[in-house]
Protein backbone atom coordinates (compact mmCIF):
# COMPACT_ATOMS: atom_id res chain seq x y z
CA UNK A 1 0.00 0.00 0.00
CA UNK A 2 1.15 3.37 -1.04
CA UNK A 3 2.08 6.27 1.71
CA UNK A 4 -0.28 8.46 0.40
CA UNK A 5 -3.19 7.50 -2.54
CA UNK A 6 -5.56 9.82 -4.33
CA UNK A 7 -8.99 9.12 -5.20
CA UNK A 8 -10.45 9.13 -7.89
CA UNK A 9 -7.70 8.19 -10.16
CA UNK A 10 -9.55 9.62 -12.97
CA UNK A 11 -12.43 11.91 -12.96
CA UNK A 12 -14.45 13.84 -16.17
CA UNK A 13 -16.72 16.51 -15.27
CA UNK A 14 -18.86 19.41 -17.18
CA UNK A 15 -18.00 22.83 -17.18
CA UNK A 16 -19.56 24.35 -14.27
CA UNK A 17 -19.61 21.21 -11.90
CA UNK A 18 -18.46 21.24 -8.13
CA UNK A 19 -15.08 18.67 -8.35
CA UNK A 20 -13.62 16.80 -5.28
CA UNK A 21 -10.50 14.87 -5.31
CA UNK A 22 -9.52 13.30 -2.30
CA UNK A 23 -5.99 12.64 -0.25
CA UNK A 24 -5.28 10.18 2.13
CA UNK A 25 -1.85 9.42 4.05
CA UNK A 26 -0.49 6.40 6.30
CA UNK A 27 2.36 8.34 7.94
CA UNK A 28 2.51 12.02 10.22
CA UNK A 29 3.41 14.37 8.62
CA UNK A 30 4.51 17.65 8.92
CA UNK A 31 3.01 19.26 5.96
CA UNK A 32 0.74 18.08 2.62
CA UNK A 33 0.72 19.72 -0.63
CA UNK A 34 -1.38 20.08 -3.62
CA UNK A 35 0.30 20.17 -6.96
CA UNK A 36 -0.85 20.80 -11.03
CA UNK A 37 0.34 19.51 -14.20
CA UNK A 38 -1.06 20.50 -16.89
CA UNK A 39 -0.34 18.38 -20.15
CA UNK A 40 2.93 18.32 -21.48
CA UNK A 41 4.00 20.62 -18.84
CA UNK A 42 5.38 21.96 -15.30
CA UNK A 43 4.52 21.58 -12.03
CA UNK A 44 2.63 24.07 -9.77
CA UNK A 45 2.03 24.24 -6.07
CA UNK A 46 -1.21 25.37 -5.24
CA UNK A 47 -1.23 25.02 -1.84
CA UNK A 48 0.79 23.86 1.36
CA UNK A 49 -1.25 23.17 4.24
CA UNK A 50 -0.83 21.64 8.00
CA UNK A 51 -3.93 22.04 8.72
CA UNK A 52 -7.50 23.86 8.38
CA UNK A 53 -8.46 25.34 5.44
CA UNK A 54 -6.91 27.20 2.42
CA UNK A 55 -8.79 29.18 -0.37
CA UNK A 56 -7.17 30.62 -3.42
CA UNK A 57 -10.23 32.10 -6.22
CA UNK A 58 -12.37 28.72 -7.21
CA UNK A 59 -9.85 26.03 -5.26
CA UNK A 60 -10.20 25.27 -1.99
CA UNK A 61 -8.26 22.77 0.35
CA UNK A 62 -8.80 21.26 3.22
CA UNK A 63 -7.00 18.71 6.08
CA UNK A 64 -7.89 16.53 8.45
CA UNK A 65 -4.58 16.07 10.54
CA UNK A 66 -6.62 13.33 13.09
CA UNK A 67 -7.81 11.41 9.48
CA UNK A 68 -4.83 11.38 7.69
CA UNK A 69 -7.01 13.06 5.09
CA UNK A 70 -7.13 15.73 2.82
CA UNK A 71 -9.19 17.21 -0.10
CA UNK A 72 -9.02 19.40 -3.03
CA UNK A 73 -12.15 20.94 -4.11
CA UNK A 74 -12.61 23.08 -7.38
CA UNK A 75 -16.60 25.42 -7.78
CA UNK A 76 -17.53 26.09 -10.46
CA UNK A 77 -15.25 24.03 -12.84
CA UNK A 78 -13.94 24.98 -16.13
CA UNK A 79 -12.53 23.13 -19.24
CA UNK A 80 -8.89 25.30 -17.96
CA UNK A 81 -8.85 22.85 -14.70
CA UNK A 82 -8.27 20.00 -16.89
CA UNK A 83 -4.85 18.60 -15.91
CA UNK A 84 -3.57 16.27 -12.98
CA UNK A 85 -3.85 16.84 -9.66
CA UNK A 86 -1.10 15.38 -6.97
CA UNK A 87 -0.89 15.66 -3.20
CA UNK A 88 2.27 15.35 -1.57
CA UNK A 89 2.99 15.35 2.25
CA UNK A 90 6.40 15.74 3.92
CA UNK A 91 6.93 13.64 6.58
CA UNK A 92 7.33 14.80 10.28
CA UNK A 93 10.41 14.89 11.89
CA UNK A 94 13.61 15.24 10.52
CA UNK A 95 12.22 15.04 6.56
CA UNK A 96 14.75 18.09 4.54
CA UNK A 97 11.55 18.66 3.08
CA UNK A 98 11.21 15.64 0.91
CA UNK A 99 8.37 14.76 -0.97
CA UNK A 100 6.37 11.85 -0.66
CA UNK A 101 3.96 12.10 -3.60
CA UNK A 102 0.32 10.32 -4.41
CA UNK A 103 -0.69 8.87 -7.98
CA UNK A 104 -2.31 11.94 -9.14
CA UNK A 105 -5.75 12.76 -10.60
CA UNK A 106 -6.01 13.36 -13.71
CA UNK A 107 -9.23 15.50 -14.36
CA UNK A 108 -11.11 16.46 -17.45
CA UNK A 109 -13.98 19.12 -17.64
CA UNK A 110 -15.49 19.65 -20.60
CA UNK A 111 -17.51 22.45 -21.73
CA UNK B 1 11.25 35.89 -12.53
CA UNK B 2 13.10 32.59 -13.99
CA UNK B 3 12.52 30.46 -10.67
CA UNK B 4 14.51 26.81 -11.22
CA UNK B 5 15.60 26.24 -14.39
CA UNK B 6 16.02 22.75 -16.15
CA UNK B 7 18.45 22.57 -19.12
CA UNK B 8 17.99 20.84 -21.37
CA UNK B 9 14.33 20.12 -22.06
CA UNK B 10 14.75 17.20 -24.40
CA UNK B 11 17.17 14.84 -25.19
CA UNK B 12 17.58 11.21 -26.57
CA UNK B 13 20.67 8.83 -25.87
CA UNK B 14 21.59 5.87 -26.26
CA UNK B 15 22.20 3.32 -23.93
CA UNK B 16 25.52 3.44 -22.59
CA UNK B 17 25.79 7.45 -23.14
CA UNK B 18 26.41 9.93 -20.30
CA UNK B 19 24.75 12.81 -19.93
CA UNK B 20 24.29 15.43 -17.09
CA UNK B 21 21.00 17.50 -15.98
CA UNK B 22 21.48 20.74 -15.28
CA UNK B 23 19.27 22.67 -12.61
CA UNK B 24 19.63 26.41 -11.34
CA UNK B 25 17.52 28.13 -8.93
CA UNK B 26 17.50 31.90 -8.71
CA UNK B 27 15.49 32.36 -5.29
CA UNK B 28 18.35 31.51 -2.71
CA UNK B 29 16.69 28.36 -1.90
CA UNK B 30 18.97 26.36 0.21
CA UNK B 31 17.48 22.68 -0.50
CA UNK B 32 17.37 20.58 -3.85
CA UNK B 33 15.56 17.93 -5.26
CA UNK B 34 16.11 15.83 -8.22
CA UNK B 35 12.78 13.43 -9.08
CA UNK B 36 11.93 11.46 -11.72
CA UNK B 37 8.01 10.81 -13.08
CA UNK B 38 7.34 7.78 -14.79
CA UNK B 39 3.61 6.65 -15.97
CA UNK B 40 1.83 4.50 -13.19
CA UNK B 41 4.48 5.46 -10.44
CA UNK B 42 4.02 9.18 -10.07
CA UNK B 43 6.91 11.46 -8.82
CA UNK B 44 9.52 9.44 -6.76
CA UNK B 45 12.95 11.63 -5.33
CA UNK B 46 16.16 10.57 -6.55
CA UNK B 47 19.12 12.61 -4.57
CA UNK B 48 18.44 15.58 -2.50
CA UNK B 49 20.66 18.29 -0.75
CA UNK B 50 19.25 19.50 2.20
CA UNK B 51 22.29 22.60 1.84
CA UNK B 52 24.99 23.47 0.06
CA UNK B 53 28.02 21.33 -0.12
CA UNK B 54 25.83 18.53 1.17
CA UNK B 55 23.86 15.53 -0.70
CA UNK B 56 21.66 12.66 -0.01
CA UNK B 57 20.21 9.88 -1.73
CA UNK B 58 16.45 9.61 -2.45
CA UNK B 59 13.72 6.75 -2.83
CA UNK B 60 15.40 5.58 -6.54
CA UNK B 61 19.01 6.67 -6.96
CA UNK B 62 20.75 3.86 -8.72
CA UNK B 63 22.43 4.84 -11.95
CA UNK B 64 22.38 8.48 -11.32
CA UNK B 65 24.87 10.71 -9.22
CA UNK B 66 24.48 14.28 -8.37
CA UNK B 67 26.72 17.18 -7.26
CA UNK B 68 25.60 20.39 -5.20
CA UNK B 69 27.77 22.65 -7.13
CA UNK B 70 26.81 25.76 -5.30
CA UNK B 71 23.56 26.80 -3.28
CA UNK B 72 22.49 27.96 -6.93
CA UNK B 73 22.99 24.67 -8.62
CA UNK B 74 22.41 20.82 -8.38
CA UNK B 75 23.41 18.80 -11.48
CA UNK B 76 21.92 15.24 -11.65
CA UNK B 77 24.42 12.94 -13.74
CA UNK B 78 23.60 8.96 -14.97
CA UNK B 79 26.95 8.04 -16.03
CA UNK B 80 25.76 5.07 -18.41
CA UNK B 81 22.17 5.33 -19.29
CA UNK B 82 19.68 2.52 -19.62
CA UNK B 83 16.76 2.23 -21.05
CA UNK B 84 15.22 1.80 -18.04
CA UNK B 85 15.90 5.67 -17.09
CA UNK B 86 14.17 7.25 -19.72
CA UNK B 87 11.55 9.61 -17.63
CA UNK B 88 10.56 13.07 -17.24
CA UNK B 89 12.87 14.49 -14.58
CA UNK B 90 12.38 17.63 -12.39
CA UNK B 91 14.26 19.64 -10.41
CA UNK B 92 12.77 21.35 -7.49
CA UNK B 93 14.21 23.87 -4.34
CA UNK B 94 12.62 25.06 -1.51
CA UNK B 95 13.75 27.55 1.46
CA UNK B 96 13.83 24.88 4.17
CA UNK B 97 17.34 25.24 5.75
CA UNK B 98 17.20 21.15 7.65
CA UNK B 99 15.03 19.63 9.55
CA UNK B 100 11.61 19.60 9.33
CA UNK B 101 10.11 21.86 6.39
CA UNK B 102 7.00 23.73 5.92
CA UNK B 103 8.15 25.44 2.81
CA UNK B 104 6.79 25.40 -0.66
CA UNK B 105 8.47 23.39 -2.94
CA UNK B 106 8.96 25.14 -6.62
CA UNK B 107 9.70 23.17 -10.09
CA UNK B 108 11.21 23.52 -13.00
CA UNK B 109 9.53 22.83 -16.50
CA UNK B 110 10.70 19.32 -16.75
CA UNK B 111 13.60 17.11 -18.56
CA UNK B 112 12.08 14.35 -21.07
CA UNK B 113 14.54 11.87 -21.76
CA UNK B 114 14.94 9.02 -24.06
CA UNK B 115 16.74 5.98 -23.87
CA UNK B 116 17.07 4.10 -27.06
Amino acid sequence: KNEVEQSPQNLTAQEGEFITINCSYSVGISALHWLQQHPGGGIVSLFMLSSGKKKHGRLIATINIQEKHSSLHITASHPRDSAVYICAVIAGGTSYGKLTFGQGTILTVHP
Amino acid sequence: NAGVTQTPKFQVLKTGQSMTLQCAQDMNHNSMYWYRQDPGMGLRLIYYSASEGTTDKGEVPNGYNVSRLNKREFSLRLESAAPSQTSVYFCASTRSTSGTSNQPQHFGDGTRLSIL
